[in-house]
């Protein structure tokens, strides 16, 4: 069965910090794997998609990079802003079976201003 | 914006008793799955349906069951409510192709049940 992990749980940077989430999964047969944004007691927006015949994947001020055969992502952030506080999570598709998703727990980033 | 809507935003129930959450799909969108997520955890797969049919299930008891309409939207049914079954309950369209039902999920800002 597919596990993802999340490192760290939670995060404070002061603002302007560039910083790192990681992300690992333990099977490497992948679909497809999404970072997503959740604010505190919000829904889910998608952040970046890279399928698993991609490296990586760039939105702004985010960098995703994905490495299958090592089960790993990061989430790459720039110069980050009191704004990008919220919760971050990863999120695995499996190569067979239905299109649902395999969640980390998610690591919880506040931007100090 | 995602385009999928799920109503209500809170529930509050007592245990025992049953409960329908609602979702309206984005436009077009032919494949539903929902999700179980507790306070600090990550979401959970319950099911998903593809043309109205289940097209795959998690780890979730019988008494979690769906129904998807032809409009595409879709109901979560989730009977005897148990106090666990406290949570934010999230609904994801995406379009499944032929062949596969595997695209891009688009989630709605879900709904929160509390089970007392």
């Amino acid at each position: 069965k597919q596990e993802v992990t999340q490192i760290p749980a939670a995060l404070s940077v002061p603002e302007g910090e560039n910083l790192v989430l990681n992300c690992s999964f333990t099977d490497s047969a992948i679909y497809n794997l999404q970072w997503f944004r959740q604010d505190p007691g919000k829904g889910l927006t998608s952040l970046l998609l890279i399928q698993s015949s991609q490296r990586e994947q760039t939105s702004g001020r985010l960098n995703a990079s994905l490495d299958k055969s090592s089960g790993r992502s990061t989430l790459y952030i720039a110069a980050s802003q009191p704004g990008d506080s919220a919760t971050y999570l990863c999120a695995v598709g499996e190569l067979t079976g239905a299109n649902n998703l395999f969640f980390g727990t998610g690591t919880r980033l506040t931007v100090i201003p | 914006e995602t385009g999928v809507t799920q109503s209500p935003t809170h529930l509050i129930k007592t245990r025992g008793q049953q409960v329908t959450l609602r979702c309206s799909s984005q436009s077009g969108h032919n494949t539903v799955s929902w999700y179980q997520q507790a306070l600090g955890q990550g979401p959970q797969f319950i099911f998903q349906y593809y043309r109205e049919e289940e097209n795959g299930r998690g780890n979730f008891p019988p008494r979690f069951s769906g129904l998807q309409f032809p409009n595409y939207s879709s109901e979560l049914n989730v009977n005897a409510l148990e106090l666990d079954d406290s949570a934010l309950y999230l609904c994801a369209s995406s379009l499944g192709q032929l062949g596969t039902t595997k695209n891009i999920q688009y989630f709605g800002a879900g709904t929160r049940l509390s089970v007392l």
